[in-house]
């Protein structure tokens, strides 16, 4: 069956250091790739989308890479803030479209 | 700045009871989306619509329904309440998976 993986466990680190979170999908085959923010009590904000063609994205501090061979994304927060703690998901269309499936989410926290 | 609006942040109803959730946008989005969250799980797909008056059972649409009467708005409905339906909803609308879902705040539903 389709299946997405984020680490469950929480990821701390240091206010300046870069976070990165990953996300592994089985039995898919996606056209594209996205990223949510979810801060604790409210709905996700999407963040960014990658094509399967496109080997890296980047907004400001952000950067997404997407590897369709080893079936994985990496989401990266350089310079990372206190104001990035929150939970990210990933999210694959299902193959034959229409439907969106969202990885459990990995909890961020940056110490001050 | 577009929107998806929740009726509702927190609502405590008891067993047995008809619940309506409603979710109003306002992007002329055709596709809507019924999900709910809880801790470890994930977002699950409840219901979606692709269309006014079309619905499609998601991954658990069991002791629930939907209605689409109108583009904007996308009601899900707990035809009789029970406490395994205490949960964080979330409503969801898209122009296409490329182009990102936009969220609403979510309602927290208790059922005692």
């Amino acid at each position: 069956s389709q299946k997405i993986e984020q680490n469950s466990e929480a990821l701390n680190i240091q206010e300046g250091k870069t976070a990165t979170l990953t996300c592994n999908y089985t039995n898919y085959s996606p056209a594209y790739l996205q990223w949510y923010r979810q801060d604790p009590g409210r709905g996700p904000v999407f963040l960014l989308l990658i094509r399967e063609n496109e080997k890296e994205k980047r907004k400001e501090r952000l950067k997404v890479t997407f590897d369709t061979t080893l079936k994985q994304s990496l989401f990266h927060i350089t310079a990372s803030q206190p104001a990035d703690s929150a939970t990210y998901l990933c999210a694959l269309e299902e193959t034959g479209g229409f439907k969106t499936i969202f990885g459990a989410g990995t909890r961020l926290f940056v110490k001050a | 700045d577009v929107k998806v609006t929740q009726s509702s942040r927190y609502l405590v109803k008891r067993t047995g009871e008809k619940v309506f959730l409603e979710c109003v946008q306002d992007m002329d989005h055709e596709n809507m989306f019924w999900y709910r969250q809880d801790p470890g799980l994930g977002l699950r797909l409840i219901y979606f619509s692709y269309d006014v008056k079309m619905k499609e059972k998601g991954d658990i649409p069991e002791g629930y329904s939907v209605s689409r009467e109108k583009k904007e708005r996308f009601s899900l409905i707990l035809e009789s309440a029970s406490t395994n339906q205490t949960s964080m909803y979330l409503c969801a609308s898209s122009l296409e998976f490329r182009y990102g879902y936009t969220f609403g705040s979510g309602t927290r539903l208790t059922v005692v």
